[in-house]
């Protein structure tokens, strides 16, 4: 079955530290991997995305994750995190084939402390 | 590019009443659309897809005849949830397929909160 699990529900960090958000995934083909923000009451947000070649990505704002097959995670990661940072992070899994949709894992809620 | 919208943005309404939201891709064609809905604090649950010029696909405990579908043309895709009731007051996003020859990728409106009373 196809899933994605982010193993941490809550993570609180001051700001300028840096960060690290976690993703599993578990998938029967080649994944095409997504990390998407999403603030209160706001929409998704693409943040970074991996389809194929270089397994360390760049996204905006800063982010970064880093594709592991032999560990099947794509961990979000940002060397100094700000303020407006908070907000809730979703990593998903889809396929190739456009019509299939993303398996959302359940988020990631990121404070931001002084 | 890529940009998709959704339409009313916010919608409060009476228990009982049909609530329509539009899923409109402004500047691409989507043959295929999906309807996700967020529940408070929760991720997105897939509740159905939708391809332009035939039925919508529903997932398992979604039930089609509360939640109609209709993909009419390739760009929009409307969700109109019939005899709405408190429970279901939820935010719900759709997105659209590119139908690029790679990379297939999907895009997100920026969601509709629905409110009943």
């Amino acid at each position: 079955a196809q899933s994605v699990t982010q193993p941490d529900i809550h993570i609180t960090v001051s700001e300028g530290a840096s960060l690290e958000l976690r993703c599993n995934y578990s998938y029967g083909a080649t994944p095409y991997l997504f990390w998407y923000v999403q603030s209160p009451g706001q929409g998704l947000q693409l943040l970074l995305k991996y389809f194929s070649g270089d397994t360390l990505v760049q996204g905006i704002k800063g982010f970064e994750a880093e594709f592991k097959r032999s560990q099947s995670s794509f961990n979000l990661r940002k060397p100094s995190v700000h303020w407006s940072d908070a907000a809730e992070y979703f990593c998903a899994v889809g396929n190739f084939s456009g019509n299939t949709p993303l398996v959302f894992g359940k988020g990631t809620r990121l404070s931001v402390i002084a | 590019g890529a940009v998709v919208s959704q339409h009313p943005s916010r919608v409060i309404c009476k228990s009982g009443t049909s609530v329509k939201i539009e899923c409109r891709s402004l500047d691409f064609q989507a043959t295929t659309m999906f309807w996700y809905r967020q529940f408070p604090k929760q991720s997105l649950m897939l509740m159905a897809t939708s391809n332009e010029g035939s039925k919508a696909t529903y997932e398992q405990g979604v039930e089609k005849d509360k939640f109609l579908i209709n993909h009419a043309s390739l760009t929009l895709s409307t969700l109109t949830v019939t005899s709405a009731h408190p429970e279901d007051s939820s935010f719900y996003i759709c997105s659209a397929v590119t139908g690029l020859i790679s990379y297939n990728e999907q895009f997100f409106g920026p969601g509709t909160r629905l409110t009943v009373l």
